[in-house]
């Protein structure tokens, strides 16, 4: 069974610039996460989503971050416009339904200019 | 909101030498998962366990959620160890965590 996935790897925008970060989750896993993990905030939860009905939405990323499920085996996240201060690694992670234990892809490390 | 304690944040051993890792959290959490990352790697789930204890390999998880505390022994550390730990606490099946661990294993 192939693991997370997300691409791309890096991304480099200018800022003001709309980006697009994708994720495949685990093959049958109900749940999917998306965080952010800077040096200063450590590892912060974006967006959740159970069987494709967001859950939880982080409530400082409300603004210009947008994640959405388009199906159940694919999610994106939508930054717009970007900032400097987006730059961060953004992982993607999934689990089944009844077990909290979840599984991270390698993350995309986005930098904003 | 939810807190997760981990300490020491950082962490420097001679090969060989045993490493306890801890971490605190503030709610009446049901289990922890434990998870290492090599700089610049991903996430990489080491245990996740209810109350009680686990081993793999070198690897000892103990967790005691009534007294909201887990920890991570790891015996005879290597130089591959080296790299970051962390604690995740599920709450609604969310992961907060802790700010990590900082592990350097010197030859």
């Amino acid at each position: 069974d192939a693991g997370v996935t997300q691409t791309p790897r890096h991304e480099v925008a200018e800022k003001g610039q709309t980006i697009i970060l994708k994720c495949e989750p685990v093959s049958g896993h109900n749940d999917l996460f998306w965080y952010r993990q800077t040096k200063i905030q450590g590892l912060e939860l974006l967006s959740y989503f159970r069987s494709k009905s967001l859950m939880e939405d982080g409530g400082a990323f409300k603004d210009r971050f947008k994640a959405e499920m388009l199906n159940s085996s694919f999610s994106t996240l939508k930054i717009q416009p970007t900032e400097p201060k987006d730059s961060a690694v953004y992982l993607c992670a999934s689990s089944l339904w009844d077990r909290e234990e979840q599984y991270f892809g390698p993350g995309t490390r986005l930098t904003v200019l | 909101g939810q807190q997760v304690q981990q300490s020491p944040a950082s962490l420097v051993l001679q090969e060989g030498e045993n490493a306890e890792l801890q971490c605190n959290f503030s709610s009446t959490a049901t289990r922890l998962q434990w998870f290492y990352q090599h700089p610049g790697g991903r996430l990489v789930s080491l245990f996740y366990n209810p109350s009680g204890t686990k081993h793999t390999g070198r690897l000892t998880s103990t967790t005691v959620t009534n007294e909201r505390r887990g920890s991570l022994h790891i015996s005879s550390s290597q130089t591959t160890d080296s790299g970051t730990y962390f604690c995740g606490m599920p709450n609604y099946n969310v992961l907060y965590f802790g700010s990590g661990t900082k592990l350097t294993v010197e030859p």
